[in-house]
């Protein structure tokens, strides 16, 4: 069984501040994704990377995977109240077994 | 491209009850999962369809969970003699057959209460 780890589980910051938050696992994925679910609503797909060491930038988030492929990480810059949620990593194993999710980090960004 | 959708969006029912949701996932989209979230953790993967063929299913999904996708569109999934343990949020998700890495989208999930 494939597991992801998130971490922190919760963070609460002011806006304006840089964040990073992080999933990690001791298997190796094809590729992960990153998904943004905010209360009452569906998880969004933010990102896909799939290339170890892959850097991709969404305006003010920037994601990374590990060389090994089996850790990623998000880092927010400026904060705004706009980027609460909840955010989880997926990660495909390239099976059949659908995507394995992380419990994922609680952000809060306060005005 | 209406998205995916899930119906009801809430369920409250009764222990020993059965219930059954409706998904209707992307219209080109042809593969549909079946996802569950509880309170404070990640979706847990429960089933998926390719077209109309059920190709996985989770250890979670006990014998009293039973999931169709009859014509290949829409998907149900029903529990039988429903139990406490078995509140959390369904959620349907689709992809578009690429390879396993596709992104899924989600719906709004049927929130289930057992009494």
């Amino acid at each position: 069984t494939q597991l992801l780890e998130q971490s922190p589980q919760f963070l609460s910051i002011q806006e304006g501040e840089n964040l990073t938050v992080y999933c990690n696992s001791s298997s190796v994925f094809s590729s992960l994704q990153w998904y943004r679910q905010e209360p009452g609503e569906g998880p969004v797909l933010l990102v896909t990377v799939v290339t170890g060491g892959e850097v991709k930038k969404l305006k003010r988030l920037t994601f990374q995977f590990g060389d090994a492929r089996k850790d990623s990480s998000l880092h927010i810059t400026a904060a705004q109240p706009g980027d609460t949620g909840l955010y989880l990593c997926a990660g495909s194993g390239g099976g059949a077994d659908g995507l394995t999710f992380g419990k994922g980090t609680h952000l809060i960004i306060q005005p | 491209d209406t998205g995916v959708s899930q119906d009801p969006r809430h369920k409250i029912t009764k222990r020993g009850q059965n219930v059954t949701f409706r998904c209707d996932p992307i219209s080109e989209h042809n593969r549909l999962y079946w996802y569950r979230q509880t309170l404070g953790q990640g979706p847990e993967f429960l089933t998926y369809f390719q077209n109309e063929a059920q190709l996985e299913k989770s250890r979670l999904l006990s014998d009293r969970f039973s999931a169709e996708r009859p014509k290949g569109s829409f998907s149900t999934l029903e529990i039988q003699r429903t139990e406490q343990g078995d509140s959390a949020m369904y959620l349907c998700a689709s992809s578009l057959i690429s390879d396993f890495d596709s992104p899924l989208h989600f719906g709004n999930g049927t929130r289930l209460t057992v009494t």
